[in-house]
């Protein structure tokens, strides 16, 4: 079944203790990139990568960090979590790009950082 | 900077009323247009999108949607909802290789 997984579901840690959410397609697309959404801000995009080894930030970058090794996963690491990062975050893909392409959303790992 | 507004966060319909969801977006260049859907407990899923062409594109479950470049809104519609539509619904914009959400518009559909 086609799909973009991330783990985990759920995560709850504490301020400072690095923490690492995976994502893996498995559709061989090109892009991939990661959202948080919070209440009354909507989707914010983090950072997204156009193809293995490209990465570029999004509108919230500070504090995560992505790699993109391999085309099928797209970890978002976040070295030093801070309580203003407890979120609910979004991978998503698609095959070439966004243009013209519609993002394939991965089920969502809800974060609370203590 | 480029931006999109929903401008209703929460909606309350019977059904088989019909639906308008506002979106207005800025942004400088070419875009193309989304509305993604929500469900309770679930990730965001494609209801429609509009790239170039007719200007008034039709998506999955009856919704639709009308893009006016001179007002830059991408209106979705629904002539009449059910139950089953309530969920959380984004106005999506790409551009530049990004996209830019609006903070959504959570419609309950009563029964």
């Amino acid at each position: 079944e086609a799909q973009v997984t991330q783990n985990p579901r759920y995560l709850i840690t504490v301020t400072g203790k690095k923490l690492t959410v995976t994502c893996s397609q498995n559709m061989n697309h090109e892009y991939m990139s990661w959202y948080r959404q919070d209440p009354g801000l909507g989707l914010r995009q983090i950072y997204y990568s156009m193809n293995v080894e490209v990465t570029d930030k999004g509108d919230v970058p500070e504090g995560y960090k992505v790699s993109r090794k391999e085309k099928r996963n797209f970890p978002l690491i976040l070295e030093s979590p801070s309580p203003n990062q407890t979120s609910l975050y979004f991978c998503a893909s698609s095959p070439r790009g966004p243009t013209n392409e519609k993002l394939f959303f991965g089920s969502g790992t809800q974060l609370s950082v203590l | 900077a480029q931006s999109v507004s929903q401008h209703n966060h929460h909606v309350i319909l019977s059904e088989a009323a019909s639906l308008e969801l506002g979106c207005n977006y800025s942004y400088g260049g070419t875009v193309n247009l989304f509305w993604y859907v929500q469900y309770p407990g679930q990730h965001l899923q494609l209801l429609l999108k509009y790239f170039s062409g007719d200007p008034l594109v039709k998506g999955i479950k009856g919704f639709e949607a009308e893009f006016i470049k001179s007002k830059f809104s991408f209106n979705l519609r629904k002539p009449s909802v059910q139950w089953s539509d309530t969920a959380e619904y984004f106005c999506a914009v790409e551009g530049g290789n990004q996209f830019y959400f609006g903070t959504g518009t959570s419609l309950t559909v009563i029964p």
